[in-house]
């Protein structure tokens, strides 16, 4: 069974540019989350996707924005990087349902850093 | 809203030491909860977890007793070693919120030989 991959694993952008960063979600998991974990911080919850469609958002701007395709891998997007969106990007996937007793599969991360 | 608070670190002990670290939350409802390791440089992986009042969750020495009287669920292992070394996070996933975890700040323990 292969576990939740993220890519690329690091990643260097300037003020004002745009990324986007990738999940492969878990053999058998239709549902995607993602974080934000800033330096020193838990992780923060952006948004989750299950079925393709957004399904709840954290306290996040509108230039944070995912997809989540048919084989259920997804991508975040993040427009108009500032320095304050320097942090590790956590990728996690869930079996089918979203219930709050589903664990959260976590992959490796991405680590943005934006100068 | 719902949050996790934990106790703040680092936590330094030696190793076969008893490790304690608390986590209490706020919540409406009955949560799930949850305890994840991060290893410096890696993401999170599921330490344990327990999804109604009265659980324990176990898993590689470490347990953890959901309390909703005390709205707790404090993380202990009996003797630690120099490899649990690492950051303890804390989460809740609470009713009708679709599976999102909310999670603490984070313990970061330290064990030395």
């Amino acid at each position: 069974e292969t576990g939740v991959t993220q890519s690329p694993t690091h990643l260097i952008k300037t003020r004002g540019q745009q990324v986007t960063l990738r999940c492969s979600s878990q053999s058998g998991h239709n549902t995607v989350s993602w974080y934000q974990q800033a330096l020193g911080q838990g992780p923060q919850f952006i948004f989750q996707y299950y079925r393709e469609e957004e399904n709840g958002r954290g306290n996040f701007p509108p230039r944070f924005s995912g997809l989540q395709f048919p084989n259920y891998s997804s991508e975040l997007n993040v427009n108009a990087l500032e320095l304050d969106d320097s942090a590790l990007y956590l990728c996690a996937s869930s079996r089918p349902g979203t219930g709050r007793q589903e664990t959260q599969y976590f992959g490796p991360g991405t680590r943005l850093l934006v100068l | 809203g719902n949050s996790v608070t934990q106790m703040e670190g680092p936590v330094t002990l030696s190793e076969e030491a008893f490790l304690t670290i608390n986590c209490t939350y706020t919540a409406t409802g009955y949560p799930s909860l949850f305890w994840y390791v991060q290893y410096p440089g890696e993401g999170l992986q599921l330490l344990l977890k327990a999804t109604k009042a009265d659980d324990k969750g176990s898993n590689k020495g470490f347990e953890a007793t959901y309390r909703k009287e005390t709205t707790s669920f404090h993380l202990e292992k009996g003797s630690v070693q120099v490899s649990d070394s690492a950051v303890y996070f804390c989460a809740l996933s609470g009713d009708n919120q679709g599976g999102k975890l909310i999670f603490g700040q984070g313990t970061e323990l330290s064990v030395k030989p």
